[in-house]
């Protein structure tokens, strides 16, 4: 079956770390992955996609990498700051069709 | 530019009542989705229109909700009769074209059914 798979527990770091989120997924082909931040009570932001032939992509304290063989994606935010708490969510779009797919997300705590 | 508009915030019911949400995307956007999160999951998508025709709703329990987009701009997601398990945040969500594009969200229902 199809799934779409991240850190279900939460991700405790200190403040100026690297912070690692893993997304992983199975029976997928996607031609790209996105990646997006969502706060309490509010909707997903986007904030990085990145194509199946790119290895990776960086915006500001952002970066992603796509592996499409380990089917795998990661996100990484360095220098991290309390203001980075946020559940962090990837999606992908699902072959052959528009629609995009999303994990459950894993939720990043950022300790001052 | 304006985001993607939603309402109610909040909507509280009884199970077996009926309810509707309301969502105004982007202008010129295309793409319309529904998705349902319940708390601590991600968002499931429930049906995607492009334009005023309906992409998916493999995923819409067509028993109790329904969603039209009348003349390809605003949508509306019924549930009736409402049951315990419909309590979420009724996310929706644009985009201009169907691919390779972001989704923008609206900030969400939430419903609690009693």
């Amino acid at each position: 079956s199809q799934k779409i798979e991240q850190n279900s527990e939460a991700l405790n770091i200190q403040e100026g770390k690297t912070a690692t989120l893993t997304c992983n997924y199975t029976n997928y082909s996607p031609a790209y992955l996105q990646w997006y931040r969502q706060d309490p009570g509010r909707g997903p932001v986007f904030l990085l996609l990145i194509r199946e032939n790119e290895k990776e992509k960086r915006k500001e304290r952002l970066k992603v990498t796509f592996d499409t063989t380990l089917k795998q994606s990661l996100f990484h935010i360095t220098a991290s700051q309390p203001a980075d708490s946020a559940t962090y969510l990837c999606a992908l779009e699902d072959t052959g069709g528009f629609k995009t797919i999303f994990g459950a997300g894993t939720r990043l705590f950022v300790k001052a | 530019e304006a985001g993607v508009a939603q309402s109610p915030r909040y909507k509280i019911i009884e199970k077996r009542q009926s309810v509707a949400f309301w969502c105004n995307p982007i202008s010129g956007h295309a793409t319309l989705y529904w998705y349902q999160q319940i708390l601590g999951q991600g968002p499931k998508l429930l049906i995607q229109f492009q334009n005023n025709g309906v992409v998916d709703d493999s995923q819409l329990p067509k028993d109790r909700f329904s969603a039209e987009r009348l003349k390809g701009v605003d949508s509306t997601l019924k549930i009736q009769p409402a049951k315990l398990e419909d309590s979420a945040v009724y996310l929706c969500a644009s985009r201009k074209t169907g691919i390779n594009e972001k989704l923008f969200f609206g900030s969400g229902t939430q419903l609690s059914v009693l």
